[in-house]
Formats: structure tokens, C-alpha cells, sequence
């Protein structure tokens, strides 16, 4: 069954540093991935996606991730985190779209000043 | 534009009560979702609908029903709460369209306490 692992329930930075959050999937094809987030309190938003148009998807608020079927990864990174990007980030995984997506166990973000 | 709405946003049961969970939404769309949040084990999906009057199970469906009647609504049973069952439940919804505008629109959540 396909799945994702997402390395680290938590991850801290300072503001202004380079973020980089983990995710690998188990798939014997390439499948739909995805990157949400989810800010205290609130449902998920849909941060980016890949859908094999091409391997560096950039997305919403300076997010981007590189799909790289050699490691079976989807590495999120944001160059310099903002104080606003604490939040727990939840990577997923689909083969056929949205019926059977599967999500990580997530990566709280913590950005201290 | 509301998006999905889930009511109520809290709620506590004793065990053995039942409760139903609403979802709306105002987007006209097919696909709706059912999921809980547990901390440490991500979102788990509970039961689907792909249209008005159908719905498939999920990856945890086990002590929940769902209605889809009308095409906006969705709606999440417990008939006999059980302490398991408390969690996070979140209502998603989609259109049927693949591609590059293909996303989940979230509710902001139910947080339910079974005793």
C-alpha cells in the first residue's frame, strides 16, 4: 500500500533561515504528491501539489518542493522562514487523485525570532 | 462564500450516545470527505462520496455511517460513542475536475470528547 513518511514531528529555525521538511513516499509508480499546511485551529490548505508536469513545484508563500523519484522524496523548502510560517505542514500521497489520498503524520514548524 | 462548513465545532458525549456531524458546502462540488486527526498519526480517512446518494469506506470506518441526500451535505454518524472516537474530525470537498486546479477545500474542524 502506498504511503509517506514524513522525518521529524518537529522542526525549529529563526526567522530568516532556510527550512527543509522531509517527505518520502512508497510507491511503485509515480504518483500525485502533495504538501498542506495547517495553521492552529484551522483545516488544511493546499500548499502545493506535484502532478508530473514538472519535478520543482513551486507554490503559496514562497514554498516550493523538488520530486525526486531516485530518493522517492518530496522535500518541502522555503529559503528564509517567516515568523507567519509556524504552522504543522502534512505531506500526501495519491495514485488515482483525491479518493484515496494518504496523508503523513505531519512536521510542526517552529520559528523562533 | 462560506467554502465547507462543519457544525458543530465542539462537542463532549458520554459513551454510548450518538451524535451526527455536518458538513456543507457552497461549491458545488462532487467528491466529499471524512477525515480524523489524532495526534502522531496524521489524517486517516473515514468514509467518501463521490456524488449525491453514494458513499464508499475509508481507511478507519469502523463505528461510523455517512448520508449523502443532497449534493452539498454530508453527514457523519456515531451511533454508540465510544472514548476511541475522540479526535479531530475534519470535512474536506473537491470537484471531479484532474489537474492542475485539483485541491481539497478543508472545514475548520469538529473536536469531539467521548467520556
Amino acid at each position: 500500500a502506498q504511503s509517506v513518511t514524513q522525518l521529524g514531528s518537529h522542526v525549529s529555525v529563526s526567522e530568516g533561515a532556510l527550512v527543509l521538511l522531509r517527505c518520502n513516499y512508497s510507491s511503485s509508480v509515480p504518483p500525485y504528491l502533495f504538501w498542506y499546511v495547517q495553521y492552529p485551529n484551522q483545516g488544511l490548505q493546499l500548499l502545493l501539489k506535484y502532478t508530473s508536469a514538472a519535478t520543482l513545484v513551486k507554490g503559496i508563500n514562497g514554498f516550493e518542493a523538488e520530486f525526486k523519484k531516485s530518493e522517492t522524496s518530496f522535500h518541502l523548502t522555503k529559503p528564509s522562514a517567516h515568523m507567519s510560517d509556524a504552522a504543522e505542514y502534512f505531506c500526501a500521497v495519491s495514485l488515482t487523485g483525491f479518493q484515496k489520498l494518504v496523508f503523513g503524520t505531519g512536521t510542526r514548524l517552529l520559528v523562533s525570532p | 462564500n462560506a467554502g465547507v462548513t462543519q457544525t458543530p465545532k465542539f462537542r463532549v458525549l458520554k459513551t454510548g450516545q450518538s451524535m451526527t456531524l455536518l458538513c456543507a458546502q457552497d461549491m458545488n462540488h462532487e467528491y466529499m470527505y471524512w477525515y480524523r486527526q489524532d495526534p502522531g498519526m496524521g489524517l486517516r480517512l473515514i468514509h467518501y462520496s463521490v456524488g449525491e446518494g453514494t458513499t464508499a469506506k475509508g481507511e478507519v470506518p469502523d463505528g461510523y455511517n455517512v448520508s449523502r441526500l443532497k449534493k452539498q451535505n454530508f453527514l457523519l454518524g456515531l451511533e454508540s460513542a465510544a472514548p476511541s472516537q475522540t479526535s479531530v474530525y475534519f470535512c474536506a470537498s473537491t470537484d471531479r475536475t484532474q489537474g492542475a486546479n485539483e485541491k481539497l477545500f478543508f472545514g475548520s474542524g469538529t473536536q469531539l470528547s467521548v467520556l
